[in-house]
């Protein structure tokens, strides 16, 4: 079963652009969550969706930022315009069913490195 | 709000020897606590988890952690670690509010293996 997957793996673009990441969760998991970690510092939550349907974006840092999930399947997250503190790795993770904290474990993708310059 | 401290930012041990790493949490309630490895390359994989009863929890890698409500600690320990243990490592609190999961880290440890 493949796992929790990311594009892309790196990405480096210059402040002022844009750029998008992309998730594609383990298949059937209905909760897909985004995280990131700015150099050095700890893992922070943005986003929760279950299904299509935002749960919880209160880790969102700004309106620069947009995650869909159109169809409950993948997820993207778009950066518009970047900023040089965007910079960090980012990272998606998702679980089956609810009270995923009880009862199933958030698989983790291996995160997207994005540098601002 | 919840909070994490990993005081190690970077931890050598020689292959072989004994590891533990620190880990502190602030939580208004009972907490569910976790810890995640992540290897060069690799996404965060969950090592042990606890939620309640006994205090003492055995992990996947021959990883254990022991939960000691009185110092808000949830240490994690290795009798005897293997050069493929070199990764960083994150404790994290999980809040719970039905229907409305989220996780919080510590800052991470990074863990060095020499022969």
């Amino acid at each position: 079963e493949a796992g929790v997957t990311q594009f892309p793996s790196h990405s480096v673009i210059e402040k002022g652009q844009t750029v998008t990441l992309r998730c594609d969760p383990i298949s059937g998991h209905d909760n897909l969550y985004w995280y990131r970690r700015v150099m050095g510092k700890e893992i922070k939550f943005l986003l929760h969706f279950v299904k299509e349907s935002k749960q919880d974006e209160s880790g969102m840092p700004n309106n620069r930022f947009l995650a869909e999930r159109t169809g409950g399947t993948y997820s993207t997250l778009k950066v518009q315009p970047a900023e040089l503190e965007d910079s960090g790795v980012y990272f998606c993770a998702s679980s089956q069913g609810e009270q995923v904290l009880f009862n199933t474990e958030a698989f983790f993708g291996q995160g997207t490195r994005l540098t601002v310059v | 709000a919840q909070s994490v401290t990993q005081p190690d930012i970077h931890i050598t041990v020689s292959e072989g020897a004994s590891l533990e790493l620190r880990c502190n949490y602030s939580y208004g309630a009972t907490p569910y606590l976790f810890w995640y490895v992540q290897s060069p390359g690799q996404g965060l994989q969950l090592l042990l988890k606890y939620f309640s009863g006994d205090t003492l929890v055995q992990g996947i890698k021959g990883f254990e952690a022991e939960f000691k409500r009185s110092q808000s600690s949830f240490n994690l320990r290795k009798p005897s670690v293997h050069w493929s243990d070199a990764a960083e490592y994150f404790c994290a609190v999980g809040a719970l509010n039905f229907g409305n999961e989220k996780l919080t880290f510590g800052t991470g440890t990074r863990l060095t293996i020499i022969p």
